[in-house]
Parts: C-alpha cells; structure tokens; sequence
C-alpha cells in the first residue's frame, strides 16, 4: 500500500498569504496524484488531479505541482472561504490511499 | 444538475448488517467507475472499493474485504454497497463517488454522505 504523508498537519496564515502544501508518497506515482478540499460538514471536492490540472471551476489560485514522491499544493493569494482541511490522494495502486490531510487555519 | 444522494445509513449492532444506496443524477452513470470512500468521525478519508462502469470489475480495501459487497444498477443509475459482519471500526459517514471518465481514481463528484454508527 501506498502511504501519503502531508506537511505540516496545520498551516495558520493570513487571508491574502501564500499557501504551499506538501504530500509525499512513499514510492513514486509518477502524477497520479490529486488534492481535495473539505469545509466542515461538508463532502470533500476536487481540486487538483494528475498533480497540476485544475478541476473545473476552481479558481487559478490553487495550483499543484510535482511529480515521482513529492508533490505541492499552492494556494496563491488565500480567500476567507480556503481555510479548510486538504487531502492529497494517489490512484497509481490499488487500494487507492488518501494523506491524513493539512488543515488550514486562519491566524 | 450532477448529484448523487447516498442513502441507508443509520445504527446497526456489531455483527449486524446494512445496505447503503447512492442514486445518480444530472449526467450518464454507465459512463462512470463509482467507489465508495468513508471517513471515521474526526479522521481522514479511507477508500473502500470501486466498480467499473460495466459492473464487471471490482475491488475492495483489505479492511472491509470478505464482508462488503459492491453491485449497481445502471437501469436506476445507482450504485450499492452492502455491509455485513459490521464492527465498531466501520463507524463512519459513507460517501459515494463518481470517477472521472478515462480517470480511474478521481473522484470528480461526491455525495453528500451518509452516517453508519455501529454501537451495541
């Protein structure tokens, strides 16, 4: 089983700082790599999938990068409504795995 | 528009079993793997299993292998998991999700979850 381990667990920023996420898989997943987002009570969603091609309708703030085991997520200029929790997923292998996510808190 | 609404959540005994349903609407469910992925309170997101578009393929997580069973219909455009031999560590919501077409393993559309509590 692949293993996904994101940093740090909590990011606290500011609205309108850069955010940057990492995930690290602990084998290469050449770009099968996507980031969703979780508000609280809520469903997750698609942001990012083949580790840099934006979902449709997610704004051009969110950008995703990497590729092999290490891979980002960066949010450019953060928006009240971005502060949530977020999970990188691989679907190189099966079982198909999650990182335990990033929350991302407002300073 | 594109929704799916899980459905069949709810209290069960440890031992105990429990059928949940997702119906699809707003797009062409055969076109479409569906998985079902679940999250225990406060944690993070656990894949369990997934059907191919056709309903000949399928796979689960070693975790809930042997006692769950996955199966759709795409006549109703629905998709079920049945549950059995439940235990504490199931206790979680229940999304079901649609996967990309040509994009195996990305979860395009999600749920809006349902709750299973397994609890003597």
């Amino acid at each position: 089983e692949i293993v996904l381990t994101q940093s740090p667990a909590t990011l606290s920023l500011s609205p309108g700082e850069r955010a940057t996420l990492s995930c690290r898989a602990s084998q290469t997943i050449t770009n099968y790599l996507a980031w969703y987002q979780q508000k609280p009570g809520q469903a997750p969603s698609l942001l990012i999938y083949d580790a840099s091609n934006r979902a449709t309708g997610i704004p051009a703030r969110f950008s995703g990068s990497g590729s092999g085991t290490d891979f980002t997520l960066t949010i450019s200029s953060l928006e009240p409504e971005d502060f949530a929790v977020y999970y990188c997923q691989q679907r190189t292998n099966w079982p198909y795995t999650f990182g335990q996510g990033t929350k991302l808190e407002i300073k | 528009q594109v929704q799916l609404v899980e459905s069949g959540g709810g209290l069960v005994k440890p031992g105990g079993s429990l059928r949940l349903s997702c119906t699809a609407s707003g797009f062409t469910f055969n076109y479409h793997y569906m998985s079902w992925i679940r999250q225990a309170p406060g944690k993070g997101l656990e894949w369990i299993s997934y059907i191919s578009s056709s309903n000949t393929t399928r796979d689960f997580a070693d975790s809930v292998k042997g006692r769950f069973t996955i199966s759709r219909d795409n006549t109703k455009n629905s998709v079920y998991l049945q549950m059995n031999s439940l235990r504490v560590e199931d206790t979680a919501v229940y999304y079901c999700a649609r996967e990309k077409t040509y994009l195996e393993g990305v979860f395009d559309i999600w749920g809006q979850g349902t709750m299973v509590t397994v609890s003597s």
